[in-house]
């Protein structure tokens, strides 16, 4: 089975600070993505990368930065929070081989005060 | 207009009942459809997923893909108060890693 862990499941931080979301997948997946979902509006791509060291923009990436160092890991920079980054934020990874599906981690519950 | 559309709910059903659920979208370049499951606190699981038209048969689970009409469905079969859920219908192109999600419908099972 694939498995995306999520650093934190539930975070709280101030406006202002810099706030780090990890990531980590298991299945040797080259895609990795963040989304933030919030009610009314479903999931939003923030980045996504589909190499080590390449990024792309989603959707909505202002306010956000992303660090792919290493295949297995996919990092979500805030660089100074605002109060509407609250959100949760979701990871997924998915392989480039046969069209294959995204699998998510549990999510990051984000609260900026 | 958003590119996929499916009716928030919530929908609220018997134990035993046929569920049915349903989008719509409007971008004919789409060619994977996917159903995602998310509990609450929780992220998606991957349900279901489908290449071009036809159905797909898993268990209780049945998905469905119409191109032509641009309309996907999910049927679940003998529902348990174990579904009641969010779910997710989710679309890509070929060749794009890039996703749509609908807004998901709330379902709720009733024992």
């Amino acid at each position: 089975d694939v498995k995306v862990t999520q650093s934190s499941r539930y975070l709280v931080k101030r406006t202002g600070e810099k706030v780090f979301l990890e990531c980590v997948q298991d299945m040797d997946h080259e895609n990795m993505f963040w989304y933030r979902q919030d009610p009314g509006l479903g999931l939003r791509l923030i980045y996504f990368s589909y190499d080590v060291k390449m990024k792309e923009k989603g959707d909505i990436p202002e306010g956000y930065s992303v660090s792919r160092e290493k295949k297995e890991r996919f990092s979500l920079i805030l660089e100074s929070a605002s109060t509407n980054q609250t959100s949760m934020y979701l990871c997924a990874s998915s392989s480039i081989q046969g069209s294959q599906p995204q699998h998510f981690g549990d999510g990051t519950r984000l609260s900026i005060l | 207009q958003k590119e996929v559309e499916q009716d928030p709910g919530p929908l609220s059903v018997p134990e035993g009942a046929i569920v049915s659920l349903n989008c719509t979208y409007s971008n004919s370049a789409f060619q994977y459809f996917m159903w995602y499951r998310q509990y609450s606190r929780k992220g998606p699981e991957l349900l279901m997923y489908t290449y071009s038209s036809g159905n797909k048969e898993d268990g209780r689970f049945t998905a469905q893909v119409d191109k032509s009409s641009k309309y996907i469905s999910l049927f679940i079969r003998d529902s348990q108060p174990s579904d009641s859920a969010t779910y997710l219908c989710a679309m890509r192109a070929g060749g794009y890693q890039k996703v749509t999600f609908g807004t998901g419908t709330k379902l709720q099972v009733i024992p």
